[in-house]
């Protein structure tokens, strides 16, 4: 079965410092992975998405993840983190066909804290 | 910008109620969902539907009932509502192959 694992709840770093939100991947296919991000009481915005081709892939507000298939991993990443940056994370993983229609699997979220 | 709506932010209803969870978007998408937010399970999905009148069960349909008759608005349905289901509900929409877009979701609180 599909499945999706953030093994961290929460992680606290000071402002400034780099970033690394982990997220591991159950899929049977060639998987297509995303990130969302969500601020306290809102909806989620799409930071970035992997879909096939370079594995390291650029989103907004500076986020970068890369794909190792290997590791079954799709890791969140940024060099120096803002105060503003406070907020859950979650990673999913698409389900479906990319032509047509998908649905997306989510973990369980990491709530990051930026201490100042 | 893609808009999706979910016109209640925050419901209060007593268990045994009917409750309606209304989701509008302006993009023309094919496909809408709806989703469930409980802390410490991320998102879960309810139902999805990928065309007029057409839906999905998701992987907790239990408890609800969707509605699509028209392609912009995708209804979510708490025939009797239970306590176990207060929860903050969102509400997304795609097009075929694209990206998800979710609303800034309903807070619905069952007493």
């Amino acid at each position: 079965a599909q499945s999706v694992t953030q093994p961290d709840i929460h992680i606290t770093v000071s402002e400034g410092a780099s970033l690394e939100l982990r997220c591991n991947y159950s899929y049977g296919a060639t998987p297509y992975l995303f990130w969302y991000v969500q601020s306290p009481g809102q909806g989620l915005q799409l930071l970035l998405k992997y879909f096939s081709g370079d594995t390291l892939v650029q989103g907004i507000k500076g986020f970068e993840a890369e794909f190792k298939r290997s590791q079954s991993s799709f890791n969140l990443r940024k060099p120096s983190v803002h105060w503003s940056d406070a907020a859950e994370y979650f990673c999913a993983v698409g389900a479906g066909s990319m032509d047509s229609s998908y649905k997306l699997i989510f973990g369980s979220g990491t709530r990051l804290l930026v201490r100042p | 910008d893609v808009k999706v709506t979910q016109s209640s932010r925050y419901l209060v209803k007593r268990t045994g109620e009917k409750v309606f969870l209304e989701c509008v978007q302006d993009m023309d998408h094919e496909n809408m969902f709806w989703y469930r937010q409980d802390p410490g399970l991320g998102l879960r999905l309810i139902y999805f539907s990928y065309d007029v009148k057409m839906k999905e069960k998701g992987d907790i349909p239990e408890g609800y009932s969707v509605s699509r008759e028209k392609k912009e608005r995708f209804s979510l349905i708490l025939e009797s509502a239970s306590t176990n289901q207060t929860s903050m509900y969102l509400c997304a929409s795609s097009r075929q192959g694209n990206t998800i877009y979710f609303g800034e979701g309903s807070w619905l609180t069952v007493v």
